[in-house]
C-alpha cells in the first residue's frame, strides 16, 4: 500500500538553527499538509499546500516557517530559526483532493531543539 | 474558537468486550469525519471516516455520526489487546477553506488481556 515517507526519523538541532524535514507524499495525491504534536499535547494543524501554493495556514505558522515542493516528489518543511518550543512530532500528510477526503499521515519526524 | 472534545480517559476494557469511544464538534457545519489510532510515539494512523448521518461499518469498526447532535463515535467489537492505543478524531470543519483536520485530545483505550 502507498505511504508517506519522511525523513529524517530524528533531527536534533540547536536552538537558532534552521532545520529541513523532509516529505514524500503518496504519488498521486493533490494535497499536503503538516501538522505537528507536542508531547502530550493533540495534533495541530500547520498548514496545507496545493498547486504549489499555501492553501491554509494556523497561527502557528509563522514567519519562522516555510514549505516548498522542490520537485515532483518532495514536500519540505523549514523552521528558520529554531526556538525551544519548535520541539514537537511533525507529521507530513497526504490526500487525493482536498475538501473531504481522508488524510494519511507519515511516520513523523521527531524535532528536539536543545 | 471551533473545538473538538474527547473523554481522555483512559478506557479500560476486556479482552472480546465492545469499546465505545465518543467525540463531539462545536462546528454545526462541519462536513466529514475522521476516527485515527496512535500507538505511543508512532503517528496517526486512519481507521474509519463518515460522512453521513448514521453508522457505517468496516470490520470490527463501526462509525456513528449524529449531526444534530454533533456527536460521533467509534465502536470497536470483539476488542483486541491490540487495540490498545489512543484513538483521535478528527473532524474537517466548515472554515471557508476545508484543508484542515481539527483534532482532539485523544482518548487512551486498554484492551485487558
Amino acid at each position: 500500500e502507498p505511504e508517506v515517507t519522511q525523513t529524517p526519523s530524528h533531527q536534533v538541532t540547536q536552538m537558532g538553527q534552521e532545520v529541513i524535514l523532509r516529505c514524500v507524499p503518496i504519488s498521486n495525491h493533490l494535497y499536503f499538509y503538516w501538522y505537528r504534536q507536542i508531547l502530550g499535547q493533540k495534533v495541530e494543524f500547520l498548514v496545507s499546500f496545493y498547486n504549489n501554493e499555501i492553501s491554509e495556514k494556523s497561527e502557528i505558522f509563522d514567519d519562522q516557517f516555510s514549505v516548498e515542493r522542490p520537485d515532483g516528489s518532495n514536500f519540505t518543511l523549514k523552521i528558520r530559526s529554531t526556538k525551544l518550543e519548535d520541539s514537537a512530532m511533525y507529521f507530513c500528510a497526504s490526500s487525493p483532493t482536498g475538501g473531504n477526503q481522508p488524510q494519511h499521515f507519515g511516520d513523523g519526524t521527531r524535532l528536539s531543539i536543545l | 474558537q471551533k473545538e473538538v472534545e474527547q473523554n481522555s480517559g483512559p478506557l479500560s476494557v476486556p479482552e472480546g468486550a465492545i469499546a465505545s469511544l465518543n467525540c463531539t464538534y462545536s462546528d454545526r457545519g462541519s462536513q466529514s469525519f475522521f476516527w485515527y489510532r496512535q500507538y505511543s510515539g508512532k503517528s496517526p494512523e486512519l481507521i474509519m471516516f463518515i460522512y453521513s448521518n448514521g453508522d457505517k461499518e468496516d470490520g470490527r469498526f463501526t462509525a456513528q455520526l449524529n449531526k444534530a447532535s454533533q456527536y460521533v463515535s467509534l465502536l470497536i467489537r470483539d476488542s483486541q489487546p491490540s487495540d490498545s492505543a489512543t484513538y483521535l478524531c478528527a473532524v474537517n470543519m466548515d472554515t471557508g477553506s476545508n484543508y484542515k483536520l481539527t483534532f482532539g485530545k485523544g482518548t487512551l483505550l486498554t484492551v485487558n488481556p
